[in-house]
């Protein structure tokens, strides 16, 4: 089985703080993606890593970097945490183009 | 216009009924077509993956695809309360991008 995980399942961080979400998957994927989901938007596209080292953006990277030092582990960074960051943030990776298995999501509230 | 379009329910039927979950689109492009199962507080998990049109059949679940109507949808048979959930269509163009509907909300009623 497909095992993506994710640093941590619930989160609240100030506004203005640097926050670090991780997500490490144990198949081997070249293909790994951060998504965010929100009520009445679905899930949408951050940023996403066809390798290590390599990153695209997503439909919406305003206020996101992401790190993909090893094959397995990808990064999403907050660089100023905003209130309207808060959502639910997904993680998936992907062995080949769309099948894509997702973690366990990581909700973070900004106050 | 959404590039696509999921009724976001909630939709509550009786245990053993048949149910219904459909997506529209307007993208003639897309090539991949993928319906997930969300529960509560949990990622999305992959439920059926089809590239044609035409009927894929996995146990009590069915994916049927129309390109030419740009519909898409799934149905489950004898639903089970374990199958309450929210369901996401999801379509791709063949690059690594998904267009994902809102979900649709199902409840099954024991």
């Amino acid at each position: 089985d497909v095992k993506v995980t994710q640093s941590s399942r619930y989160l609240v961080k100030r506004t203005g703080e640097k926050v670090f979400l991780e997500c490490v998957q144990d198949m081997d994927h070249e293909n790994m993606f951060w998504y965010r989901q929100d009520p009445g938007l679905g899930l949408r596209l951050i940023y996403f890593s066809y390798d290590v080292k390599m990153k695209e953006k997503g439909d919406i990277p305003e206020g996101y970097s992401v790190s993909r030092e090893k094959k397995e582990r990808f990064s999403l960074i907050l660089e100023s945490a905003s209130t309207n960051q808060t959502s639910m943030y997904l993680c998936a990776s992907s062995p080949f183009k769309s099948r894509k298995y997702f973690g366990p999501g990581t909700r973070l509230t900004v106050t | 216009q959404k590039e696509v379009e999921q009724d976001p329910g909630p939709l509550s039927v009786p245990e053993g009924a048949i149910v219904s979950l459909n997506c529209t689109y307007s993208n003639s492009a897309f090539q991949y077509f993928m319906w997930y199962r969300q529960y509560s507080r949990k990622g999305p998990e992959l439920l059926m993956y089809t590239y044609s049109s035409g009927n894929k059949e996995d146990g009590r679940f069915t994916a049927q695809v129309d390109k030419s109507s740009k519909y898409i949808s799934l149905f489950i048979r004898d639903s089970q309360p374990s199958d309450s959930a929210t369901y996401l269509c999801a379509m791709g163009l063949g690059n690594e991008k998904l267009t994902f509907g809102t979900g649709t909300r199902l409840t099954i009623i024991p």
